[in-house]
């Protein structure tokens, strides 16, 4: 039971460029959801699946696009990376009503 | 704008003392939870909390919860250095049961 997991770990991007950020859980959750982390901001939220087939957007889910692929994987795409998305990013999976479940993060830089 | 907010941002106790951390949000809620980050790490669960509680216990934490004043206080009792983490709190609210939102966090450093 791996819980959730996220890849890659590490990214480095020139902008422009544009990538995927994986993320799955194996814990049967309905809900999952993408976050940015940034010094002193706490975490944002970016979007949210509240089931398989739907997506939300979140409070900043400007210049990224989601895609919930089954029930166990949630995807974050960056289409043409920025400086500003710089930042750690957090997946978390949760079952109705209970407390999220996060991945390690992965770190992006874009340069 | 960010649902809830920590007060305060930053905390230094020596060990053994007790810390408490207060998270004041914006809008009705559905539950309230808890959250630790240790440096470089992913968010760890530690208490949630529903609207119609008012105090919850696990170990040597003690959350509360006041809806009328839409504030939700977090309390380690004699604390360790190893309690030395980033505390946040989230709220899920009425209605948007889904939609988990984070507070900006209180850093908090334990001195042995």
């Amino acid at each position: 039971n791996a819980g959730v997991t996220q890849t890659p770990k590490f990214q480095v991007l020139k902008t422009g460029q544009s990538m995927t950020l994986q993320c799955a859980q194996d814990m049967n959750h309905n809900s999952m959801y993408w976050y940015r982390q940034d010094p002193g901001m706490g975490l944002r939220l970016i979007y949210y699946s509240a089931s398989e087939g739907t997506t939300d957007k979140g409070e900043v889910p400007n210049g990224y696009n989601v895609s919930r692929l089954n029930k166990r994987e949630f995807s974050l795409r960056l289409e043409s990376a920025a400086p500003s998305q710089t930042s750690v990013y957090f997946c978390a999976s949760r079952q109705q009503g209970n407390e999220q479940y996060f991945g390690p993060g992965t770190r992006l830089t874009v340069t | 704008s960010q649902q809830g907010e920590e007060d305060p941002q930053a905390l230094s106790i020596q060990e053994g003392e007790n810390a408490t951390m207060n998270c004041s949000y914006k809008t009705s809620i559905n539950n309230l939870q808890w959250y630790r980050q240790n440096s470089g790490r992913g968010l760890v669960h530690l208490i949630l909390i529903r609207s119609n509680e008012r105090e919850k216990h696990s170990g040597r934490l003690r959350v509360t919860l006041d809806t009328s004043k839409k504030s939700s206080s977090l309390l380690i009792t004699a604390s360790r250095a190893a309690d030395t983490a980033s505390y946040f709190c989230a709220t899920v609210p009425t209605g948007g049961y889904q939609k988990v939102t984070f507070g900006i966090g209180t850093k908090l450093q334990v001195i042995p």
